[in-house]
């Protein structure tokens, strides 16, 4: 099963902006705009934070925000919180097999 | 209020078989497509299967063939019937709501359980 690729890690201060990219194929993000995020904290369950590319679900803040270029998809923390500071998965549908994959997974740190 | 809690998982030996269940409720599992997603300690997130509206069910390859998953509409809960476990089958395994679109594409995963730990070793 190939996942899709991220960085392993990112960083920013407080304040600043912070970009995952998540890189695909023409099976997955490039040819469906369902590219969703999740946020995951030790311990703790993911939680979607985007979905469709760019939407965002009821509660979470508009300092995250979705983008899709050809087979990448990308995350935008604007105003890094201490809060942000979690494991970031990109995840999409695919026409492959395995029907859903998820991103290697980036850690973002507050610094 | 809408969620989803996991049980089932345990230490078993390799080789072995559990059963995970999935308990829904502020929502019906019949009109949903529901997913198991598995992240082995210190890795990321895994898709391992999906099961549909209609009864139909989906694997990823590395359990295709020795998991089933499988729902219980009178209960409202959702099954991982794994069978033959493996040492790298060793992971936190969630259960989460899929919604979907209109033709049958998983959109995103909106509610997820807190997990339930599998551990296979002797």
């Amino acid at each position: 099963q190939s996942a899709l690729t991220q960085p392993p890690s990112a960083s920013g201060s407080p304040g600043q902006s912070v970009t995952i990219s998540c890189s695909g194929t023409s099976s997955d993000v490039g040819n469906y705009n369902y590219v969703s995020w999740y946020q995951q904290h030790p311990g703790k369950a993911p939680k979607v934070i985007i979905y469709e590319v760019s939407e965002r679900p009821s509660g979470v803040p508009d300092r995250f925000s979705g983008s899709k270029s050809g087979n990448t998809a990308s995350l935008t923390v604007s105003g890094l919180l201490a809060e942000d500071e979690a494991d970031y998965y990109c995840s999409s549908y695919t026409n492959r097999n395995n029907f859903y994959v998820f991103g290697t997974g980036t850690k973002v740190t507050v610094l | 209020e809408v969620q989803v809690v996991e049980s089932g998982g345990d230490l078993i030996q390799p080789g072995g078989s559990l059963r995970l269940s999935c308990a829904a409720s502020g929502f019906t599992v019949s009109s949903n497509y529901m997913s198991w997603v598995r992240q082995a300690p210190g890795k990321g997130l895994e898709w391992v299967s999906v099961t549909y509206r209609g009864g139909g069910t989906s694997y990823a390859d590395s359990v295709k063939g020795r998991f089933t998953i499988s729902r219980d509409n009178s209960m409202n809960t959702v099954y991982l019937q794994m069978n033959s476990l493996r040492a790298d089958d060793t992971a936190v395994y969630y259960c989460a709501r899929a919604p979907v679109t209109s033709s049958g594409v998983l959109t995103n995963m909106d509610v997820w359980g807190q997990g339930t730990t599998v551990t296979v070793s002797s």
